[in-house]
C-alpha cells in the first residue's frame, strides 16, 4: 500500500486561509468516507483534528474543515494562526481493512 | 479521561526482537481497536497492523507481515506489538492509538533504538 500523496510544504500568513490536499485512489480516499486529518508538533503524538473526511471531534477549532471529492480529500485551515504551525497527516481506511497514511505536509506560518 | 501509557525505551541489537506495551484506562479496553504507528526519525507516520481488543483479530500491514505480531491482555487492558528481526530501519517511535478508523487517543510514544 502506497502512502497517500500529500505537498510537502505549505505556507501562508497570519489570518490568510491554507488547503492542504491528500491523493489517493478508488481503494482508499476515494472508495470510504474514512478519511482523517492529524496535526502533529514536533516531539509529540499525533492529534485528531479531522474525522471521516469533514467532522471535528470535539475541542478543535472550527478553523479546522475538511472536505473531499474523487480521489482527493483536503483539509482547510483559516484564520492562520502561529500555533498551527505543525505537521499535518491524513489517513485513509482501505479496501483491504487497513489504514494508510500520507507522506506528511509542513504547514509553516509566515 | 482516555489514557494510553506505553512501555519505555528500548535499545536492541540488530536481529533481536522488541516488544512494546501500551496500558489503556478510562474506557471499555474491549470495545475497541488499537493501532499501533511508527515514525522514523524525521520521517512520516507509518501504520504497522491492529487488533480487535474485544475478539483478538488482527491486520497487519503488508510491510511488517511475517515480521510483525499484535496482542492483548485483557485483564490488564494492555496491547503489544513485538516485533522481530530488527534491523537499523527500525528505529522509531512507535505509537499506540485507540480507535477505528481515526485515533483520538494516542499513547505518548515508545522510541526503539536499533544498533549495534
Amino acid at each position: 500500500q502506497s502512502a497517500l500523496t500529500q505537498p510537502a510544504s505549505v505556507s501562508g500568513s497570519p489570518g490568510q486561509s491554507i488547503t492542504i490536499s491528500c491523493t489517493g485512489t478508488s481503494s482508499d480516499v476515494g472508495g470510504y468516507n474514512f478519511v482523517s486529518w492529524y496535526q502533529q508538533h514536533p516531539g509529540k503524538a499525533p492529534k485528531l483534528m479531522i474525522y471521516d473526511v469533514s467532522n471535528r471531534p470535539s475541542g478543535v477549532s472550527d478553523r479546522f474543515s475538511g472536505s473531499k471529492s474523487g480521489n482527493t480529500a483536503s483539509l482547510t485551515i483559516s484564520g492562520l494562526q502561529a500555533e498551527d504551525e505543525a505537521d499535518y497527516y491524513c489517513s485513509s481506511y482501505t479496501s483491504s481493512s487497513t489504514l494508510v497514511f500520507g507522506g506528511g505536509t509542513k504547514l509553516t506560518v509566515l | 479521561q482516555v489514557q494510553l501509557v506505553q512501555s519505555g525505551a528500548e535499545v536492541e541489537k540488530p536481529g533481536a526482537s522488541v516488544k512494546v506495551s501500551c496500558k489503556a484506562s478510562g474506557y471499555s479496553f474491549t470495545s475497541y481497536i488499537m493501532h499501533w504507528v511508527r515514525q522514523a526519525p524525521g520521517q512520516r507516520l507509518e501504520w504497522m497492523g491492529w487488533i480487535n481488543a474485544g475478539n483478538g483479530n488482527t491486520k497487519y500491514s503488508q510491510k511488517f507481515q511475517g515480521r510483525v505480531t499484535i496482542t492483548r491482555d485483557t485483564s490488564a487492558s494492555t496491547a503489544y506489538i513485538e516485533l522481530s528481526s530488527l534491523r537499523s530501519e527500525d528505529t522509531a517511535v512507535y505509537y499506540c492509538a485507540r480507535g477505528f478508523y481515526s485515533s483520538s487517543s494516542w499513547g505518548q510514544g515508545t522510541l526503539v533504538t536499533v544498533s549495534s
